[in-house]
C-alpha cells in the first residue's frame, strides 16, 4: 500500500519559522505537492517538488530529497492566518492522481 | 478566472437515502478529480476524468457511488443509497490537464444520519 506520514500538529510562536516534514512509501514517484486548508475551506495548492533540491515561493519553501523518499515545507516569518492544514501528496505516475498524507494542523500563537 | 463551483454547499440525509452533488470545473479545464475527505484525514481520490472519459476509478464504491462527466464539462456524484460512512466533504478539483496544481472547490459536506 501507500502511506504517507506527516505530524499530527505543530504550535509555533508569529514571526518564527516552522518546518513540516513528510515522509512517503509509495510504488512510484512523480513529485511532491503542498496543499494548505483553511478549516471548511478548499485545499489551495502551495508547491510542488519533482527533482531533489529547494523550491521557494516567497514565504514558503519546499524541499525534496528522492533518495530519502523525504520532503518538507518551510514557513517563514509565521503570520497568524498562516494557521490551518498543511497536506503532503505525492504523485505516483502520469495521471498526476495524488496521494494525501493526513496532514498536519498549525496553530500560529500570538 | 471563477474557481471550480460546487453544490450543494452542505446536504443532511438519512441512511438509505440517495444524493448527488454537482461540479462546474474551471473553463477549459479537461481533467476533473472527485475526492472524498473524512473528517481529520486528508482527501481520498474516488475518480479521475479526462474531458468525460474515466481514467481512474479503482477507488470508487461503485455498488453505491456513481459519477459522470457531461460532454467534458460539469460533473455529478452520486450515492445511492448512503451509509453512515459517507459522512464526509465532497471536494471536486480541475486541472487544465494531467498536472500538478489542482484547483479544488469548497466542496459539498454530506451528512448521513
Amino acid at each position: 500500500g501507500q502511506s504517507l506520514e506527516q505530524p499530527s500538529e505543530v504550535t509555533a510562536v508569529e514571526g518564527a519559522i516552522v518546518q513540516i516534514n513528510c515522509t512517503y512509501q509509495t510504488s512510484g514517484f512523480y513529485g511532491l505537492s503542498w496543499y494548505q486548508q483553511h478549516d471548511g475551506g478548499a485545499p489551495t495548492f502551495l508547491s510542488y517538488n519533482a527533482l531533489d533540491g529547494l523550491e521557494e515561493t516567497g514565504r514558503f519553501s519546499s524541499f525534496l530529497s528522492r533518495s530519502d523518499s523525504y520532503g518538507y515545507l518551510l514557513l517563514q516569518e509565521l503570520q497568524m492566518k498562516d494557521s490551518a492544514s498543511y497536506f503532503c501528496a505525492v504523485t505516483m505516475d502520469s495521471s498526476y492522481k495524488l496521494i494525501f498524507g493526513s496532514g498536519t494542523r498549525l496553530l500560529v500563537r500570538p | 478566472e471563477a474557481g471550480v463551483a460546487q453544490s450543494p454547499r452542505y446536504k443532511i440525509i438519512e441512511k438509505r437515502q440517495s444524493v448527488a452533488f454537482w461540479c462546474n470545473p474551471i473553463s477549459g479545464h479537461a481533467t476533473l478529480y472527485w475526492y472524498q475527505q473524512i473528517l481529520g484525514q486528508g482527501p481520498k481520490l474516488l475518480i479521475q476524468f479526462q474531458n468525460n472519459g474515466v481514467v481512474d476509478d479503482s477507488q470508487l464504491p461503485k455498488d453505491r457511488f456513481s459519477a459522470e462527466r457531461l460532454k467534458g464539462v460539469d460533473s455529478t456524484l452520486k450515492i445511492q443509497p448512503a451509509k453512515l460512512e459517507d459522512s464526509a466533504v465532497y471536494l471536486c478539483a480541475s486541472s487544465p490537464s494531467q498536472n500538478y496544481g489542482y484547483t479544488f472547490g469548497s466542496g459539498t459536506r454530506l451528512t448521513v444520519v
